[in-house]
């Protein structure tokens, strides 16, 4: 069975200072992995994903994920961080071809201080 | 623009009441999901269908139904045996393929009155 734990629930950082958001993951399979952002009442915008490629995934607005199948991870990050960027952070596993099957983490909300 | 539109954006329900979530999408997507969130957690499987006359129940169906009339239409009913059926709801459509990408609807709010 699929699971996915954000490490961390709530991470604060100052504007211009590093992002990591940490994310691990259990799967049975080559999963396919994603990050998602989202703003207060609004839906999920895909960030990344991971199918198999490259291991150094890059995304929108500058954010990247490394999956690292031996630590079963796949954190994100980003060098600096925006005013913008302040959101709640989901980390996706999916492990069926076919079938519906997304695990979602229970979500990392990021505060940017200015 | 191709995407997912939900409405309404917010929904008060009685007692007793069915109210229905509309969500349509014109990104030719043959699977459509909903998802139910509660404050400070992640998003829980209501149902999901792959193709069009045909759904599944998720990990939370009890106290909701769907339909699948057409491929561009996922309606969801919150029925009166929903005893807590105040959360934020979100659907979303994903395309065929391996790593397949969930787009999502900018969701709605259901309170009871």
């Amino acid at each position: 069975a699929q699971s996915v734990t954000q490490l961390d629930s709530h991470v604060s950082v100052s504007e211009g200072t590093p992002v990591l958001l940490r994310c691990n993951y259990s799967s049975s399979y080559s999963p396919s992995l994603f990050w998602y952002v989202q703003h207060p009442n609004k839906g999920l915008q895909l960030l990344l994903k991971y199918t198999s490629a490259a291991t150094l995934v890059k995304g929108i607005n500058g954010f990247e994920a490394e999956f690292k199948k031996s630590e079963t991870s796949f954190h994100l990050t980003k060098p600096s961080a925006h005013m913008s960027d302040a959101a709640e952070y989901f980390c996706v596993v999916s492990e069926d071809n076919y079938g519906q099957n997304f695990v979602f983490g229970p979500g990392t909300r990021l505060s940017v201080l200015p | 623009d191709g995407g997912i539109t939900q409405s309404p954006k917010y929904l008060f329900r009685k007692e007793g009441q069915n109210v229905t979530l509309s969500c349509e999408q014109n990104l030719n997507h043959d699977a459509m999901y909903w998802y139910r969130q509660d404050p400070g957690q992640g998003l829980r499987l209501i149902y999901y269908s792959q193709i069009v006359n045909d759904f599944q129940k998720g990990d939370i169906a009890e106290g909701y139904s769907v339909s699948r009339e057409k491929k561009e239409s996922f309606p969801l009913t919150v029925t009166s045996a929903q005893k807590n059926p105040t959360a934020f709801y979100l659907c979303a459509s994903s395309g065929p393929g391996q790593g397949k990408t969930q787009h999502f609807g900018d969701g709605t709010r259901l309170s009871i009155l």
